[in-house]
């Protein structure tokens, strides 16, 4: 059964303190790892797509990369606007994505 | 584009009442699927259409039913809401499944069964 894992559930961070998301799966035949950005209230946001170990996506302060096992959300520099909860899923192709839990990230100015 | 949109954005109903929640998405994908989410419990799926005609059930389909009105629209049935109901459904779409490509999603439906 294809699972995803995320964590810490929360993370709070001063305003310029760096840190990274972490986000394990167990995928057969991995053909996509999606990053999501959910804000209170609103649907789930498309951010990134990894297709294959090493590759790496950068959008403003936020960096995805990907190995064999889990995934990683960089936060460089992180403003009081990038505080979301951040979501990680992962499909094999034949089925919809099986999504995380989520990261509940605050930052704090 | 409007991308995915959900009707209504939010509705109270009483135990034992029906509804259906619509979905429309602009986008021409082929795939659609209907998620809810409840704190802790993160987001699960409780029915998909790979492509129109054809539907599926997810993690937790009971008490729900879908329709694949066109390649455009799908929507959510409850035939006798409970409130263990009450939740926030969203609606997604994609290109295609198989391809392991995103789900966009629309804004949500807040329910609450009284």
């Amino acid at each position: 059964e294809d699972q995803v894992t995320q964590s810490p559930e929360a993370l709070r961070l001063q305003e310029g303190e760096s840190s990274s998301l972490n986000c394990s799966y167990t995928v057969s035949g991995l053909r996509g790892l999606f990053w999501y950005r959910q804000d209170p209230g609103k649907g789930p946001e498309f951010l990134f797509t990894l297709y294959s170990a090493g590759e790496e996506k950068e959008k403003e302060r936020l960096k995805a990369t990907l190995t064999k096992k889990e995934s990683f959300l960089h936060i460089t520099a992180p403003k009081p606007e990038d505080s979301a909860t951040y979501l990680c899923a992962a499909t094999s192709g034949n089925t919809p994505l099986v999504f995380g839990k989520g990261t509940r990230l605050s930052v704090i100015a | 584009n409007a991308g995915v949109t959900q009707t209504p954005k939010f509705q109270v109903l009483k135990t034992g009442q029906s509804m259906t929640l619509q979905c429309a998405q602009d986008m021409n994908h082929n795939s659609m699927y209907w998620y809810r989410q409840d704190p802790g419990m993160g987001l699960r799926l409780i029915y998909y259409s790979a492509s129109e005609g054809t539907t599926d059930k997810g993690e937790v389909p009971n008490g729900y039913n879908v329709s694949r009105l066109n390649k455009r629209e799908f929507s959510l049935r409850l035939e006798s809401a409970a409130p263990s109901q009450t939740s926030v459904y969203f609606c997604a779409s994609s290109e295609i499944i198989r391809q392991g490509r995103p789900q966009y999603f629309g804004p949500g439906t807040r329910l609450t069964v009284t």
